[in-house]
């Protein structure tokens, strides 16, 4: 397996225009997970599905955020407007519970440049 | 609430020096704690996870549940740890929650 898989690896949009971000996940895994990295801020969880259904979405910034996992082997992260401070790396992860001790697989990530 | 606070943003070293790297935790039932680290240029990987009680790449953690902490260490720093280490915190059950602390840039000098 390839493992996660995110596109674009590197995204330059101007303000006020839509951004979409894919994640492909490792095939038999259940639970995907979408996080923002920053300097200040860390690894912030922003929305996780479980067998597709979206379970948390409460660390989505603003409305301007929405998320999709139309089947268990996509993902999208959309802005829409985006704006200067959604400028970050997009990282999305991927596991298959196991019990105790279940590892999450991350994606290269997506650097996103709002100017 | 769940919550993992790292309280260093940067912690610099010299080679053959002891690492510790500080993890706190918030959580109102038996937690899962992990660490993640991420060397430059590549993706956030699986460095140990406290069920396992193992040392990987001479690093140890011991969750103390008394001190709510989870402190990743080290006895004797080398140059390829230089990276940064995520703690994380896995929620109830396979629906729950995985999150992270904000990170602590490990740099050590030779």
């Amino acid at each position: 397996d390839a493992g996660v898989i995110q596109s674009p690896r590197h995204e330059v949009t101007e303000m006020g225009q839509e951004v979409t971000l894919r994640c492909k996940p490792i095939s038999g895994h259940n639970s995907l997970f979408w996080y923002r990295q920053t300097m200040m801020r860390g690894l912030e969880l922003l929305i996780y599905f479980n067998n597709n259904v979206p379970i948390d979405d409460s660390g989505m910034p603003e409305d301007r955020f929405s998320a999709k996992m139309p089947n268990a082997s996509f993902s999208t992260l959309k802005i829409q407007p985006s704006e200067p401070r959604d400028s970050a790396v997009y990282f999305c992860a991927s596991s298959q519970f196991r019990g105790l001790g279940t590892e999450a697989f991350f994606g290269q990530g997506t650097r996103l440049t709002v100017v | 609430a769940q919550r993992v606070t790292q309280p260093e943003k940067l912690l610099s070293v010299f080679k053959g020096a002891p690492v510790e790297l500080k993890c706190n935790y918030s959580y109102s039932g038996s937690p899962e704690l992990f660490w993640y680290v991420q060397y430059s240029r590549q993706r956030l990987q699986l460095l140990l996870r406290h069920i396992s009680r193992e040392s990987i790449k001479g690093f140890t953690a011991d969750l103390n549940k008394g001190e709510t902490s989870f402190h990743l260490k080290k006895p004797f720093a080398q140059e390829e740890d230089s990276a940064m280490y995520y703690c994380a915190l896995w929620g109830p059950s396979n629906t729950g929650k995985l999150i992270f602390g904000q990170g602590t840039t490990l740099q050590v000098k030779p």
